[in-house]
């Protein structure tokens, strides 16, 4: 089956800097992947729409330049969260489908990103 | 009005038992349905899709899907602790850009 890959796990960074997740379908071509972050006890909640070769597409509320998603090739896109604050704190998670695709989308592992 | 809801549990079943969850839906332009399961800490992992009305039967998982009441159910046969977990209901709508809209998720505990 479809596999995506998430990385890293797990990152810890001060306030203020940036922290880059990335996301890789390792066995099929996603044109479309999907970012969403989800704090204790919510569900999840879109942030973007990540087209390859496109620029992102933010869901309302969602502040472009400071969640620069990037989809340069059909198996990775990068989230990058710029000058984070502790609020920023959350669990993010990719997912990714083919073109037309209504199957179930693939999460990728999930990144838990905690600001000090 | 949510798009998808579900009540957030938590439901608790003894260990052998059914569980079912439901989940309701407001836009009638969603035809596809799925449930995902997410242990705590973890990422989502789709259980079962289903798309048309009826049941949809998966080991011991069954999806059933009532276009006409707007509902979409999941049950869980022959429960077990390790089925303890949150489970999402998603919609897609046809033509909604290929996004899931996911219920707040309802608690499943399944009790020795």
């Amino acid at each position: 089956g479809a596999v995506v890959s998430q990385h890293p796990s797990w990152v810890i960074c001060k306030s203020g800097t940036s922290v880059k997740i990335e996301c890789r379908s390792l066995d099929f071509q996603a044109t479309t992947m999907f970012w969403y972050r989800q704090f204790p006890k919510q569900s999840l909640m879109l942030m973007a729409t990540s087209n390859e070769g496109s620029k992102a597409t933010y869901e309302q509320g969602v502040e472009k330049d400071k969640f620069l998603i990037n989809h340069a090739s059909l198996t990775l896109s990068t989230l990058t969260v710029t000058s984070a604050h502790p609020e920023d704190s959350s669990f993010y998670i990719c997912s990714a489908a083919t073109s037309g695709s209504s199957y179930g989308y693939t999460f990728g592992s999930g990144t838990r990103l905690t600001v000090v | 009005q949510k798009e998808v809801e579900q009540n957030s549990g938590p439901l608790s079943v003894p260990e052998g038992a059914i569980a079912s969850l439901n989940c309701t839906y407001s836009d009638r332009g969603s035809q596809s349905f799925f449930w995902y399961r997410q242990y705590s800490g973890k990422s989502p992992e789709l259980i079962m899709s289903i798309y048309s009305n009826g049941d949809k039967e998966d080991g011991r998982f069954t999806a059933q899907l009532n276009k006409a009441s707007q509902y979409v159910s999941l049950l869980i046969r022959d429960s077990q602790p390790s089925d303890s977990a949150t489970y999402l209901c998603a919609g897609l709508k046809s033509g909604g850009g290929n996004k899931l809209t996911f219920g707040t998720g309802t608690q499943l505990k399944v009790e020795l």
